[in-house]
């Protein structure tokens, strides 16, 4: 069974403090391993796939990178907007459907 | 382009009363899905669909019901509804399977529910 877990539940960083969410993840056959963001009251965002180990993709203050059991979401010197709840999420080889991580709620005070 | 739309934003039910939640997407994509989110539990898959006509059981199924007789809508129905199924119900699409690379899901705002 396919399975991920995130941590930590939530972290709480000072503005400019980086930092580092793990996703830990078991699945057979990754197809591609997915980040979003959730803002309170909105549906998940997309931000990156990952296919293989080893990848990393940017954007802005974020760097998502993939070994063969977890990802990264690094985060260099947050901003208050940065505040969100941060899934992640993995798709088996020849499976229709996403599993997702339970978030990690992520608040950056100015 | 409005994306994947859902209606209602908010329900208040009563245990053993029905409803049904309209998922509509302008995007032309194959796949939809519904998934409920739940604090501590992240969201987890009720039921999908591959196509106009198509439907699928996900990992928490029991007590809910779902259409696809467009491939625009895919509609998600409460037969008798019990104060378990309070949640945050989210609809989402993606484009059909391609050679290649994973497709990404577009989500709606979400629906909150709650039984009393």
């Amino acid at each position: 069974e396919d399975q991920v877990t995130q941590s930590p539940e939530a972290l709480r960083l000072q503005e400019g403090e980086s930092s580092s969410l793990n996703c830990s993840y078991t699945v057979s056959g990754l197809r591609g391993l997915f980040w979003y963001r959730q803002d309170p009251g909105k549906g998940p965002e997309f931000l990156f796939t990952l296919y293989s180990a080893g990848e990393e993709k940017e954007k802005e203050r974020l760097k998502a990178t993939l070994t063969k059991k977890e990802s990264f979401l690094h985060i260099t010197a947050p901003k208050p907007e940065d505040s969100a709840t941060y899934l992640c999420a993995v798709q088996r080889q020849g499976a229709q459907k996403l599993v997702f991580g339970q978030g990690t709620r992520l608040t950056i005070n100015p | 382009n409005a994306g994947v739309t859902q209606t209602p934003k908010f329900r208040v039910l009563k245990t053993g009363q029905s409803m049904t939640l309209l998922c509509a997407q302008d995007m032309n994509h194959e796949y939809m899905y519904w998934y409920r989110q739940d604090p501590g539990m992240g969201l987890r898959l009720i039921h999908y669909s591959v196509g106009e006509g198509t439907t699928a059981k996900g990992e928490v199924p029991d007590g809910y019901n779902v259409s696809r007789l467009k491939k625009q809508n895919f509609l998600l129905g409460l037969e008798s509804a019990a104060p378990s199924q309070t949640s945050v119900y989210f609809c989402a699409s993606r484009e059909g399977q391609t050679s290649g690379g994973a497709n990404v899901l577009t989500f709606g705002a979400g629906s909150r529910l709650t039984v009393l």
